[in-house]
């Protein structure tokens, strides 16, 4: 079946470490995001990526870092500058940007920073 | 800037009820307007979409949506409430800027179902 894979679902990290979120999609979809999730704050878009070898900031960029070396996969970077990490981690993909509203997403990753 | 408004943080009914969930957009042209649900600890899944046409979207699960321009509202419905509704739902505009094509979201609804 076609879907999106995030991995690990789980992570614990020590403060002043870098860590890295997979997203595996198998959907032959263009466009993939990261999203941040925080209770009582919705979603927030960190990074997209609308083809392969480029990727653009969302608004929350900072802290973070992705790369788009293949269609399948976007991988988020979560840097020791990232203030406050501890959140809900989703991946996303859609058909391309124009169809940016009609998302897949994945299960998401939990970051807790001790 | 567009918004999405969800006035309603949490909403507790009974199985069986009716449910009604409240969204409401600002936005100049006619919105393409979309619902998504979260089940606890999971990712989140398309309801249904709403961008021109018949007002009324049939969605899965025996959701549906009333785009209504007058009132800048596309409040979610469900006719009879089962236990396995229980979730967030996240109503969302998208933004066009540009070439750019971004997703608005509203901070959700938070749905509790008695049994």
């Amino acid at each position: 079946d076609g879907g999106i894979t995030q991995s690990p679902k789980y992570l614990f990290r020590k403060e002043g470490q870098n860590v890295t979120l997979s997203c595996e999609q198998n959907l032959n979809h263009d466009a993939m995001y990261w999203y941040r999730q925080d209770p009582g704050q919705g979603l927030r878009l960190i990074y997209y990526s609308q083809i392969v070898n480029d990727f653009q900031k969302g608004d929350i960029a900072e802290g973070y870092s992705v790369s788009r070396e293949k269609k399948e996969s976007f991988p988020l970077t979560v840097t020791s500058a990232q203030k406050n990490p501890t959140a809900f981690y989703l991946c996303a993909s859609s058909l391309g940007r124009g169809y940016a509203g009609e998302l897949f997403f994945g299960e998401g990753s939990r970051l807790t920073v001790l | 800037a567009q918004s999405v408004t969800q006035p309603d943080i949490h909403i507790t009914v009974s199985e069986g009820a009716s449910l009604e969930l409240r969204c409401n957009y600002s936005y100049g042209a006619t919105p393409y307007l979309f619902w998504y649900v979260q089940s606890p600890g999971q990712g989140l899944q398309l309801l249904l979409k709403y961008f021109s046409g018949d007002t009324l979207v049939q969605g899965i699960k025996g959701f549906e949506a009333e785009f209504k321009r007058s009132q800048s509202s596309f409040n979610l419905r469900k006719p009879s409430v089962h236990w396995s509704d229980a979730a967030e739902y996240f109503c969302a505009v998208v933004q066009n800027a540009g070439n750019n094509r971004k997703l608005i979201w509203g901070l959700g609804t938070s749905l509790a179902v008695n049994p």
